[in-house]
């Protein structure tokens, strides 16, 4: 079955302008999440979202939102990107939401803020 | 706060050498889970492990979650050039006393082996 697809795979943005990223989640699949990795923080949770609601949310600013939609896809945004917003930005998704649960990363959004 | 620590950040060995990573924290973890991330690709699930002292293989690769439930290591007997990678440990986070699919990562331990 196809796995975790995220569009757009690389992105230039300038500072100030905000982003859109997307995300299809495994079919099937009801839980989708959002991870920032960058060389310096590593792996960091942004926000976990299930049936349309955010669930739990990470130390981001409020500038990082995201969305669920009914067919599971999630959207997340940033806005008024700065520097240090450059990062590869990561879906995952898993059936349910809970402990012991399997997630599937995407290969993620590489962002470029410039 | 939950925090995973990963030793050694780097690594870089010869093909058919022996290696260790530790993955350690102050916490106790439900479960710990072990990715691998290569260039331009997201984390892959290896392997979960969920009880004390549990040992869980994986070809050549060995999990051990300790008895106390708070470190993990990953063992790997002659490592091979395709072992090259991005380790990554990782437990659910506890929020309010409910797990959610949070997860905390370790910083990972970027292994280079050379043919």
């Amino acid at each position: 079955k196809a796995g975790v697809t995220q569009t757009p795979r690389y992105l230039i943005k300038t500072r100030g302008q905000q982003v859109t990223l997307s995300c299809s989640p495994i079919s099937g699949h009801r839980s989708v999440s959002w991870y920032q990795q960058t060389p310096g923080q590593g792996l960091q949770f942004l926000f976990e979202y299930f049936s349309e609601t955010q669930r739990n949310k990470g130390n981001f600013p409020g500038r990082f939102s995201g969305r669920q939609f009914s067919n599971s896809r999630s959207e997340m945004n940033v806005s008024t990107l700065e520097l240090g917003d450059s990062a590869l930005y990561l879906c995952a998704s898993s059936l349910y939401i809970g402990a012991g649960n399997t997630i599937y990363f995407g290969e993620g959004s590489w962002l470029t803020v410039v | 706060t939950q925090l995973l620590e990963q030793s050694p950040q780097f690594l870089s060995i010869q093909e058919g050498e022996n290696l260790t990573v530790y993955c350690n924290s102050s916490s106790v973890f439900s479960s710990l889970q072990w990715y691998r991330q290569e260039p331009g690709e997201g984390p892959v699930l290896l392997v979960t492990v969920v009880t004390g002292g549990e040992v869980k293989k994986l070809k050549r690769l060995t999990f051990q979650f300790g008895d106390a439930r708070k470190d993990s290591s990953l063992h790997i007997t002659a490592a091979q050039p395709g072992d090259t990678g991005l380790y990554l440990c990782a437990g659910p986070s506890n929020a309010g006393g409910t797990s959610y699919g949070k997860l905390t990562f370790g910083q990972g331990t970027i292994l280079t082996v050379h043919p």
